[in-house]
This record gives C-alpha cells, structure tokens and sequence, in this order.
C-alpha cells in the first residue's frame, strides 16, 4: 500500500502557483520524498525529490515540513500542460527489493 | 531521443492467447521495472531486473507471467492464456542503481486489449 495521502483532484487558474499537498506521517529517516506525473497516455515522468530539505529545479519546488510528515509541490506557474495526474511517493527504506509504490494520485487540472 | 522504448504501443488479443511485450531501456540503466496500471489506478509494481538477475517480483505477478532480461539490456512481459482482467497498460522503466537517488525512467507503455 501507498505510504502517502494525497487530495484526489484539484484545479488551478493557467499562470497561477499550483499547491500540491501529501501526507506521509509515516515516513522514516532515510526515506525520501518524491514526486512523479503522468500526462495522459504517457508514463509517469519524474519531478523532483527530497530528504530533509526543500528543493527546487527547473520544473517544481518541493517544501519538507520539519518533521517530515508533509510536503508540498509547487509548479510557481502552472500551464495548460501541466494538466496531469501528480504522484507523491515515499521510497522504502532498502535499496535492495526497492520498489516504488503508485498510489492513486492527485488529478490536477489548469484551466484556462 | 534515448529514453525508454516499449513495443508494441497498443496490443489487442483474445482471451486465451498468449502475447510478449519489449522494453528497451535507457542504455547503461542497470535497473528495469515493470509496472501494469489500470484506469484511474496508479500505476501497480510487477517485478525488477538489477542486470540480468530477476529480484522481486509482486503477488500480482501470477504464474501466467513469466519476465526475463537476458542480456542485461532488453526486457520481455509474457503474458499466457491471457484473461479479460489482463487488459491494462503495462509499463517499464529503467534506472541507473545510487543509493537513495533511484529515479525512474518511464516508456509510454504498451496498452494491451484482451477480448
């Protein structure tokens, strides 16, 4: 099961900041945050992803609370084409049998 | 463009009949996963190759499916006497191996029908 929570749906005016939240009250020291998308009819594509720190590159920044618990994925100004459905998902503790847990995701929608 | 190729984009079978799916990964990617995804479902984990070696695969993976690396590079999905629930997209991704900065590359998938 996904270790994370996630709003089902949101929407977000075109050339607004979109706000992403997820919940993962969980999570333990050495796991780390990550965010993929998946446009439609594609496969996810990756976003970004943390630790400890918030982050930030040249699609999204990624805010960590201090005790890790949530994180937020800002797209500073949302297009049409970032209409998509957002991952947020916690990687396992172990390197080895690692893999990536999908849960349903947060369907974003920009609109015009 | 070097990313992940699936082939066949899009698979229509009947039930009963059995049907191989290829993913050719980013080059040098040591790591290859297959994941299969259902409408308005996140994408469900089936299995991984580090190199040639197979070293988890899911209990959604039923004897039905059999996946090999046999080079290290390629990949196939067979799926046997597929069922209507077999329909889904089924997606693989590679990824270079680094302690806790595994990123994963995705194909577009291959969507497969089972009539």
């Amino acid at each position: 099961d996904a270790k994370t929570t996630q709003p089902p749906s949101m929407d977000c005016a075109e050339g607004r900041a979109a706000n992403l939240p997820c919940n993962h009250s969980t999570i333990s020291g050495n796991e780390y945050v990550y965010w993929y998308r998946q446009i439609h009819s594609q496969g996810p594509q990756y976003i970004i992803h943390g630790l400890k720190n918030n982050e930030t590159n040249e699609m999204a920044s990624l805010i960590i609370t201090e005790d890790r618990k949530s994180s937020t994925l800002i797209l500073p100004h949302a297009t049409l084409r970032d209409t998509a459905v957002y991952y947020c998902i916690v990687r396992l503790r172990d390197n080895y049998g690692q893999n990536f847990v999908f849960g349903p995701g947060t369907r974003l929608s920009v609109l015009p | 463009d070097t990313g992940v190729s699936q082939d066949p984009r899009h698979k229509i079978t009947k039930r009963g009949q059995n049907v191989t799916f290829r993913c050719d990964p980013i080059s040098e990617h040591n790591r290859l996963y297959w994941y299969r995804q259902t409408l308005g479902q996140g994408p469900e984990f089936l299995t991984y190759f580090q190199n040639e070696a197979q070293l988890e695969k899911s209990r959604l993976l039923s004897d039905r499916f059999s996946a090999e690396r046999p080079k290290g590079s390629f990949s196939t999905l067979e799926i046997q006497r597929t069922e209507q629930g077999d329909s889904a997209m089924y997606l693989c991704a590679s990824s270079p191996w680094g302690l806790g900065n595994e990123k994963l590359f995705f194909g577009s998938g291959t969507q497969l029908s089972v009539l």
